[in-house]
């Protein structure tokens, strides 16, 4: 079964940028979207289809998908940030799969 | 505005049934695909199932086949999830969600869950 890898954790300082990677066998095949999970709260949508922002989303978040590496990129990251992270893709099993899951902590 | 209840979670011994709900509005709940997710208490988001607009076609996770069945009422714009046979991992926060774009995805709208607990 497909398998998506992320980092346990990643740290930013107030005001710079985040990278969040989700890694996956040739992953830039695929279609990946990013979910937000504050603590309590359901997970939100915030990329789709690699790139693209649904409404209400900041432009300060961005996605990008080659190779084997996808990546949410989070700028001028502020405190309402500080979240968990997953990447999810389609696999043709069917399956749907989600990465681990990545905790965002700005410094 | 688009809104997914869950509700129907609960402690069940392990070996018993338990029947979760989605109610749906805001959107045309008969044009989309369906899903369930859950999320072990500390751990991370894991698909369970997906059914089609007129239920004909359904999918589920290795690790339910058999003993969890999706389905819908598109009358009353609620989503189910019957489960038996529960077993101890099958702990979990549940969320109902919306398919924008079968197959690919994204789960576009969640409910905020409902929280099953299988432990004697």
């Amino acid at each position: 079964s497909y398998e998506l890898t992320q980092p346990l954790s990643v740290s930013v300082a107030l005001g710079q940028t985040a990278r969040i990677t989700c890694g996956g066998n040739n992953i830039g095949s695929k279609n990946v979207h990013w979910y937000q999970q504050k603590p309590g709260q359901a997970p939100v949508l915030v990329i789709y289809r690699d790139s693209n922002r649904p409404s209400g989303i900041p432009e300060r978040f961005s996605g990008s998908n080659s190779g084997n590496t996808a990546t949410l990129t989070i700028s001028r990251a502020q405190a309402g940030d500080e979240a968990d992270y997953y990447c999810q893709v389609w696999d043709s099993s069917p399956n749907w799969v989600f990465g681990g899951g990545t905790k965002l902590t700005v410094l | 505005e688009v809104q997914l209840v869950e509700s129907g979670g609960g402690l069940v011994q392990p070996g018993g049934s338990l029947r979760l709900s989605c109610a749906a509005s805001g959107f045309t709940f008969s044009s989309y695909w369906m899903s369930w997710v859950r999320q072990a208490p500390g751990k991370g988001l894991e698909w369970v199932a997906n059914i089609k607009q007129d239920g004909s076609e359904k999918y589920y996770v290795d690790s339910v086949k058999g003993r969890f069945t999706i389905s819908r009422d598109n009358a009353k714009n609620s989503l189910y999830l019957q489960m038996n046979s529960l077993r101890a991992e099958d702990t979990a926060v549940y969320y109902c969600a919306r398919v924008l774009r079968v197959p690919v995805g994204p789960f576009d709208y969640w409910g905020q869950g409902t929280l099953v607990t299988v432990s004697s």
